[in-house]
């Protein structure tokens, strides 16, 4: 079983906002990284840590955290960010990595 | 631009001994965690273990038994072993590197994956 819990699905109307959310004692201590994946492709790292969006993710997305839940936000969702989302970071212990059981955003 | 380009065994009877390589081109390879993580079919992504450039590795603990992670330096590659396999571990195994901080630790390039099937 994850130490990181997601929703396992998530939908959003074409141009509307959404957060995704993550919980988990861990992220008390760490940072999230979020990343999508398409299907049958391996998964994109879209952002991580307070405030980091790798190059290339447009700004649309975007993380946040609080106490024990990390979420990404993404403003004006398009289609084509209809994916699974996983969530990671290090367990309480920091000596491994644990993932989120993923979402799945569908865009309407 | 980095690259992390897989290799291995694609099917596997019960028993036998799983083994991965990835080469890692273009980037430094020291100062990063290099993962392994996998994802059987239709399920999530689940991590298997990381090691770093002087060969310091750590794994999930669930896998701990079965798993070795290895490092050769000089061809910039790490590899994956794990042993006694059942059909429980067919899954798409994926190569990464770890970006590793004080409160940050994120999985910035991926390998393409690679599908191995355990069927007797």
């Amino acid at each position: 079983s994850s130490e990181l819990t997601q929703d396992p699905a998530v939908s959003v109307a074409l141009g509307q906002a959404v957060r995704v959310t993550c919980q988990g004692d861990s992220l008390r201590k760490y940072y999230a990284s979020w990343y999508q994946q398409k299907p049958g492709q391996a998964p994109v790292l879209v952002f991580y840590g307070e405030k980091n969006r790798p190059s290339g993710i447009p700004d649309r997305f975007s993380g946040s955290s609080s106490g024990n839940t990390a979420s990404l936000t993404i403003t004006g969702a398009q289609a084509e960010d209809e994916a699974d989302y996983y969530c990671n970071s290090r367990d309480s212990s920091g000596n491994h990595l644990v993932f989120g059981g993923g979402t799945k955003l569908t865009v309407l | 631009q980095v690259q992390l380009q897989q290799w291995g065994a694609g099917l596997l009877k019960p028993s036998e001994t799983l083994s991965l390589t990835c080469a890692v081109n273009g980037g430094s390879f020291s100062g990063y965690y290099w993962s392994w993580i996998r994802q059987p079919p239709g399920k999530g992504l689940e991590w298997v273990g990381e090691i770093n450039h002087s060969g310091i590795s750590n794994y999930n603990p669930s896998l701990k038994s079965r798993v070795t992670i290895s490092v050769d330096t000089s061809k910039h590659q790490f590899s994956l072993r794990l042993s006694s396999v059942t059909a429980a571990d067919t899954a798409v195994y994926y190569c990464a590197r770890g970006l590793r901080g004080v409160v940050v630790t994120t999985l910035d390039y991926w390998g393409q994956g690679t599908l191995a099937t355990v069927s007797s």
